[in-house]
């Protein structure tokens, strides 16, 4: 299995609700980061959270890590039409001295007007 | 600012051509990485440039892959001999590695090649 793996899979809420999607990894990390991609597009970085950190804010978005837990959670607050996209989890290994992150599966979320 | 810039966006040709992938990353960015997206297998490292050297290429599926990077502006994947399971969207992203403290900054990524193997 994967090194991050993303849960759920698929996810379909109304407009305005909240959105909350996993992510588990199994090796030690140096940060772990959060990207979304629309439909035929490229991924776009959202944030980045590094391994001494617990929570990051930006904007609509809440990102916490728990390292004894090996997980992080991605929380869209409020969800719009224009969140409808896949978000992908990357985790750095700690015991890399490079610049690779490995990408899980992603969920797509749809969100529904 | 430009962003990462791919071309072609969509490729279709028969299986035994040569196919080439180009890629200009954003300018100052020292990192370069293609990855390979399908819906089996996700997105795949393919291989990784550090100041246009290649740093890791174990991604690489096989010897019909290889990738260059002539300069800082400029990065080529070319499959040769194509075959229809090397059918997938490939993305090249570009990012700023500045030491081992502030290494993994984000990546950014052009919009993708569609590669269709007849």
């Amino acid at each position: 299995s994967q090194q991050g793996e993303e849960d759920p899979q698929a996810l379909s809420i109304q407009e305005g609700e909240n959105a909350t999607m996993n992510c588990s990894y199994k090796t030690s990390i140096n940060n772990l980061q959060w990207y979304r991609q629309n439909s035929g597009r490229g991924l776009v970085h959202l944030i980045l959270i590094r391994s001494n950190e617990r929570e990051k804010h930006s904007g609509r978005l809440r990102v916490t890590l728990d390292t004894s837990k090996k997980s992080s959670s991605l929380l869209i607050t409020a969800s719009r039409a224009a969140d409808t996209a896949s978000y992908f989890c990357a985790t750095a290994l700690e015991m890399n001295r490079d610049d690779k992150i490995i990408f899980g599966k992603g969920t797509r979320l749809h969100i529904l007007p | 600012d430009a962003g990462v810039i791919q071309s072609p966006r969509h490729e279709v040709t028969e299986m035994g051509q040569e196919v080439t992938l180009r890629c200009k990353p954003i300018s100052g960015h020292n990192s370069l990485f293609w990855y390979r997206q399908t819906m089996m297998r996700g997105l795949e490292l393919l291989i990784y440039f550090n100041n246009n050297v290649p740093i890791d290429d174990s991604g690489m599926p096989e010897d019909r892959f290889s990738a260059k990077m002539p300069n800082a502006s400029f990065s080529t994947l070319k499959i040769q001999p194509s075959e229809p399971r090397d059918s997938a969207v490939y993305f090249c992203a570009s990012s700023n590695f500045g030491d081992l403290d502030r290494r993994n900054q984000p990546q950014h990524f052009g919009d993708g090649t569609r590669l269709s193997i007849l």
